[in-house]
């Protein structure tokens, strides 16, 4: 059974920083993993998407990593904005489970 | 394309009563998911449709909970007897297949009293 894990469950940070944020899990053989971006009572917001033969993806200031072998991914956020400020949450997609499996999230403040 | 819809937004029931909520997704997403998600928690997995046929449904799906794709549009989730412990945001989400990316709706708030 796949289980994510992400931590630190909260971040705080000062407008501007560069800031990493980890998501881990514990089945390899995932077709992909997925970050999302959650506002309080909303649905998510999907961020990027990276194929398990991939190793990053980039989106504006985001960049998102993949290390299949050891269950690891990071998203990277570049000059942190208070606009940024959500809960993230990563999902893997495992190749034997046609559902993703998400992890509790990072929520992140960042202060003006 | 105007995204994955849910209705209602919000739903507040009294304990024992059935409720039901739709999900319309983006057309030509064959894929539909059903999750739901606690205050704190990241989505937990119900049940997924492969068009119209429902493929994988969770243990946290108890015999109270039915969901449905008649025509592989749309889909209802219905929660019969609801308890307290269905309090919840129910998200739904599409793909266009197995290994494309997951669009969520807003999601239906549940409250039960």
């Amino acid at each position: 059974k796949q289980e994510v894990t992400q931590i630190p469950a909260a971040l705080s940070v000062p407008e501007g920083e560069n800031l990493v944020l980890n998501c881990s899990f514990t089945d390899s053989a995932i077709y992909n993993l997925q970050w999302f971006r959650q506002d309080p009572g909303k649905g998510l917001t999907s961020l990027l998407l990276i194929q398990s033969s991939q190793r990053e993806q980039t989106s504006g200031r985001l960049n998102a990593s993949l290390d299949k072998s050891s269950g690891r991914s990071t998203l990277y956020i570049a000059a942190s904005q208070p606009g940024d400020s959500a809960t993230y949450l990563c999902a893997a997609y495992n190749t034997n489970a046609g559902k993703s499996t998400f992890g509790d999230g990072t929520t992140l403040t960042v202060k003006p | 394309d105007t995204g994955v819809s849910q209705d209602p937004r919000h739903k507040i029931t009294k304990r024992g009563q059935n409720v039901t909520f739709r999900c319309d997704p983006i057309s030509e997403h064959n894929r539909l998911y059903w999750y739901r998600q606690t205050l704190g928690q990241g989505p937990e997995f119900l049940t997924y449709f492969q068009n119209e046929a429902q493929l994988e449904k969770s243990r946290l799906l108890s015999d109270r909970f039915s969901a449905e794709r008649p025509k592989g549009s749309f889909s209802t989730l219905e929660i019969q007897r609801t308890e307290q412990g269905d309090s919840a945001m129910y998200l739904c989400a599409s793909s266009e297949g197995y290994n494309s990316p997951l669009h969520f709706g807003n999601g239906t708030r549940l409250t039960v009293t």
